[in-house]
């Protein structure tokens, strides 16, 4: 059984420049969060969704951040016009439920490592 | 709103004991965790405890919590350098879903 995947792992863009991040959950969880690092500081909640569902967005800046997760496919989180505060480490997680239970603790992905020259 | 703290920094030799530190504000969280990142890795859930509990006990890892405080430690016995890694503190959300508050991380550094 997979553990959450991520990819790229690193990736390197041009202010201006669109970043796509992608998430492929582990099989048989539908349920999908997405995490900002910012150098020497720890894990920031972004978005929560749900396939086809944004569930809670409240921590996704209001500009330039977007995500989904389709019916198929990866979860995406895209960036667009980067600048360089978006250099960052960005996880994904992911549960089979949307409950509040350790059983339902989140596995994490390794990570993208987005640098913004 | 929920807020997490650590202390950056701690420094042991191998074979001693580490404690790593944290605060919480929500009272109402129902479940907190310690994570363990690894450099250029994702993070690894080391234990949890649940907030009706003081005292959890798992191999060479001791969680206490002081629910009146909103202090919990994390303790490792026999520290050994493959210890080394971030720690995360992290408590949950108890309004439904598992949002997660994350500390900033206290990084361990065990000298051999």
């Amino acid at each position: 059984n997979a553990g959450v995947m991520q990819n790229p792992r690193h990736l390197v863009r041009r202010r201006g420049q669109e970043a796509r991040l992608r998430c492929s959950p582990m099989k048989g969880h539908s349920h999908v969060y997405w995490y900002r690092q910012l150098p020497e500081e720890g894990l920031k909640f972004m978005v929560y969704l749900q396939k086809e569902n944004i569930i809670d967005e409240s921590g996704m800046p209001k500009e330039r951040f977007s995500a989904e997760f389709p019916k198929e496919g990866p979860s995406i989180l895209r960036i667009q016009q980067v600048v360089r505060g978006d250099s960052a480490a960005y996880f994904c997680a992911s549960t089979s439920r949307g409950a509040a239970h350790p059983r339902e603790t989140q596995y994490f992905g390794p990570g993208t490592r987005l640098l913004v020259l | 709103g929920e807020d997490v703290e650590q202390s950056l920094f701690l420094s042991v030799r191998e074979g001693d004991s580490s404690v790593i530190n944290c605060t919480y504000t929500d009272s109402s969280s129902t479940y907190l965790y310690w994570y363990k990142q690894e450099p250029g890795a994702g993070l690894q859930l080391l234990t949890y405890i649940f907030s009706n509990m003081d005292m959890k006990q798992d191999q060479r890892l001791t969680v206490l919590l002081n629910k009146k405080d909103k202090h919990l430690s994390l303790r490792i016995a026999d520290t050994q350098t493959g210890d080394s890694a971030i720690y995360f503190c992290a408590e949950v959300d108890s309004g439904g879903y598992q949002k997660v508050t994350f500390g900033i991380g206290t990084k361990l550094q065990v000298i051999p």
